[in-house]
């Protein structure tokens, strides 16, 4: 069956020290997203990507990046890992859809506490 | 940054009663509204998707309505069950990307 994956599940890092965490969907989806979630902010969207070789940046991208080189992975960068940056952290995808009317399928979550 | 504000943040009812919950979003460039159902220590699953003014959606007990004129989607559970506690979240799509309201909680007592 198609799904979508993270990995780690869950991660302690210090802070300063550069932390990827990985995304991996099996729908062929071109569509991908990465969202953070905080008490009180409910999901927002820190990077997404269209396609291969297209990154985009979200509402709280800073301190952030990704790459597309696969249409199956989009892997989150946290360049320098700040105690903010404790979350979890929600991969998603979804079909080719210009409008984005498509649903957006979500991985199972990686909780990340930054020391 | 757009504003999708949900109401109430969090609601407790008992089995059996039939509840509903707001989403407000703007009204102007609007393409679609998701709802989306999460339990804890799940990921959002998808209810339904949006688009036109008007729109009903019903999959089992939960139904949704649309009004984009107003910049407003109702969520109703009839006869809410244990198994229907979980966070419920709208997401507002202007074309690019998905802003997503802060979702209520919802927590049904047998």
């Amino acid at each position: 069956d198609a799904e979508i994956t993270q990995s780690p599940r869950h991660k302690i890092t210090e802070t300063g020290r550069q932390v990827t965490l990985a995304c991996h969907q099996t729908w062929n989806h071109n569509n991908m997203f990465w969202y953070r979630q905080d008490l009180g902010h409910g999901l927002r969207l820190i990077h997404y990507s269209y396609g291969v070789q297209d990154t985009n940046k979200g509402e709280v991208s800073d301190g952030y990046s990704v790459s597309r080189s696969n249409t199956e992975d989009l892997p989150l960068t946290l360049e320098s890992a700040a105690s903010s940056q404790t979350s979890v952290y929600f991969c998603a995808s979804s079909e080719s859809d210009s409008l984005l009317q498509e649903t957006q399928y979500f991985g199972p979550g990686t909780r990340l506490l930054v020391l | 940054i757009l504003n999708v504000e949900q109401s109430p943040q969090s609601l407790h009812v008992q089995e059996g009663d039939s509840t509903n919950f707001t989403c407000s979003f703007p009204s102007s460039n609007f393409y679609a509204l998701h709802w989306y159902r999460w339990e804890t220590a799940k990921s959002p699953e998808a209810l339904f998707v949006m688009t036109l003014n008007g729109d009903e959606k019903k999959k089992g007990r939960i139904s949704a309505t649309l009004n984009t004129k107003e910049g407003y989607s109702y969520l109703y559970i009839k006869g809410s069950q244990p198994e229907d506690s979980a966070t419920y979240l709208c997401a507002f799509n202007a074309g690019n990307m998905l802003t997503f309201g802060g979702g209520t909680r919802l927590m049904v007592k047998p």
